[in-house]
C-alpha cells in the first residue's frame, strides 16, 4: 500500500486562488520531503528540499514567494501556490525519506501527483 | 554534480519483443541508479535500483538493469513486452542512498506496446 499519501490527486480553479496541497507520510517519520514539478511529457523539477523545522531550500528559479513549503511535523509537508496563474497548471509530486539509519527499501517514496488546472 | 541521459524520448516495440531503454549517467562519485515507471496521472513506482551490490539488478514486472561501469550505464531491459508495460519510464542517479539527497531524473522515454 501507499506509504506516502498526496491530496487532493486533481484541483481546478479560477486564476487568483491560492491552493494548498498535502504530503503526508502515512508509517514512518519523514526528516525530508522533496516537492517536483512535472510539466506534460516532461521530466520531474525539483523545485524544493523541505527539512522538518527548518525553512525549506529552493532550487534556483523558484519562487519562495509563490510557492510557500511548510514542513511542521515529521509527517506532513504542505505546498501552497499563492495566487495560481494558468502557466501555473502542472503536475505536481512529492516525495519522502526517512530518517537516517531507518531501513527502508528505497530512498524516497513518492506520493501519486497533484494535477493543478488554472483557468 | 550528476547528470542522467536518456536516449529516445519514445521507444515504441511489439508485444512479446525485447524491451531496451538506455540511461547513461554522469557522477563525480559512485552512484546509486534508480528506474521509475510513471502511470498517466499517477506518481513514480520504483521498479528495481543500483546500490554497488550486484551489477545485474532485477526488479518488478520481470525488469532488469545492468550497471556498467565502463559505460557509465544503466540500461532497462525485459525479455518479452507486454501490453500494460505501456508507460513513462524515469532514470534517476542519486549521490548516495542517504534519503536526503534529492534525485537526478532523465528526461524520461515512453514506451510504447504494439499488439
Amino acid at each position: 500500500g501507499a506509504v506516502v499519501s498526496q491530496h487532493p490527486s486533481w484541483v481546478i480553479c479560477k486564476s487568483g486562488t491560492s491552493v494548498k496541497i498535502e504530503c503526508r507520510s502515512l508509517d514512518f517519520q519523514a526528516t525530508t520531503m522533496f516537492w517536483y514539478r512535472q510539466f506534460p511529457k516532461q521530466s520531474l523539477m525539483l523545485m524544493a528540499t523541505s527539512n522538518e523545522g527548518s525553512k525549506a531550500t529552493y532550487e534556483q528559479g523558484v519562487e519562495k514567494d509563490k510557492f510557500l513549503i511548510n514542513h511542521a511535523s515529521l509527517t506532513l509537508s504542505t505546498l501552497t501556490v499563492t495566487s495560481a496563474h494558468p502557466e501555473d497548471s502542472s503536475f505536481y509530486i512529492c516525495s519522502a525519506s526517512r530518517r537516517r539509519g531507518e531501513y527502508s527499501n528505497q530512498p524516497q517514496h513518492f506520493g501519486d501527483g497533484t494535477r493543478l488546472s488554472i483557468l | 554534480a550528476q547528470s542522467v541521459t536518456q536516449l529516445g524520448s519514445h521507444v515504441s516495440v511489439s508485444e512479446g519483443a525485447l524491451v531496451l531503454l538506455r540511461c547513461n549517467y554522469s557522477s563525480s562519485v559512485p552512484p546509486y541508479l534508480f528506474w521509475y515507471v510513471q502511470y498517466p496521472n499517477q506518481g513514480l513506482q520504483l521498479l528495481l535500483k543500483y546500490t554497488s551490490a550486484a551489477t545485474l539488478v532485477k526488479g518488478i514486472n520481470g525488469f532488469e538493469a545492468e550497471f556498467k561501469k565502463s559505460e557509465t550505464s544503466f540500461h532497462l531491459t525485459k525479455p518479452s513486452a507486454h501490453m500494460s508495460d505501456a508507460a513513462e519510464y524515469f532514470c534517476a542517479v542519486s549521490p548516495r542512498n542517504s534519503g536526503n539527497t534529492p534525485l537526478v531524473f532523465g528526461k524520461g522515454t515512453r514506451l510504447s506496446v504494439i499488439a
